[in-house]
């Protein structure tokens, strides 16, 4: 079956300027999460949606982060006001309800901030 | 911060020997799993191992967890060129939202 699927592949975009990056999780998989890599922090969480659960926010670096995941399944991560150490791959990976612990990650988002 | 160390952090190897990579962790667990990354792109999960585990084998991957260490170690036999890439150990610490919490990685190279 399809697996988690992310766009774009890769951003370019000027500093100061706002993203946003898309991740479509396995299909019945209701917890969904995403994590950035950047050469300086390694892989790092940054937010946990589970159903209609409230968000598990507390990885986001700064208030010009935000996500959303609308009717439970795709998600957008903003990036508002891009700084050049946002630059970074964003991964997003997504579970099932049952076995709840493991991950299945998608191609990621390389964000370049010039 | 709670991210787990590993390593060595760059080992390279021939074609056919072993490759052993190692993950320290800070607190106690839920599960531990490792991923491959290739070209800093998307993580594959490879095995978890639960934290009342000791053991595990998928194919030619063996890991080992030791709870009262708080280490894991992920043993490769009989490498392959397509084994390169980087190698990442995650710690599941539970909780509501079984968030993983990345070790710093392994680079290995397998030459053929």
């Amino acid at each position: 079956g399809a697996g988690v699927s992310q766009s774009p592949s890769n951003k370019v975009t000027e500093k100061g300027k706002d993203v946003e990056l898309r991740c479509d999780p396995i299909s019945g998989h209701t917890a969904l999460y995403w994590y950035r890599q950047s050469l300086g922090q390694g892989l790092e969480f940054l937010i946990y949606f589970q159903g209609n659960s409230a968000p598990d926010k507390s990885g986001l670096p700064s208030d010009r982060f935000s996500a959303e995941r609308t009717g439970g399944s795709v998600s957008t991560l903003t990036i508002q006001r891009t700084q050049q150490e946002d630059s970074a791959v964003y991964l997003c990976a997504s579970s099932p309800r049952v076995p709840r612990d493991t991950q299945y990650f998608g191609p990621g988002t390389r964000l370049t901030v010039l | 911060s709670q991210q787990g160390e590993e390593d060595p952090q760059a080992l390279s190897i021939q074609e056919g020997e072993n490759a052993t990579m190692n993950c320290s962790y800070k607190t106690s667990i839920n599960n531990l799993q490792w991923y491959r990354q290739n070209s800093g792109r998307g993580l594959v999960h490879l095995i978890l191992i639960r934290s009342n585990e000791r053991e595990k084998h998928s194919g030619r991957l063996r890991v080992t967890l030791d709870t009262s260490k708080k280490s894991s170690s992920l043993l490769i036999t009989a490498s392959r060129a397509a084994d390169t890439a980087s190698y990442f150990c995650a710690t599941d610490y539970g909780g509501a939202t079984n968030k993983l919490i990345f070790g710093t990685g392994t680079l290995l190279a397998v030459q053929p």
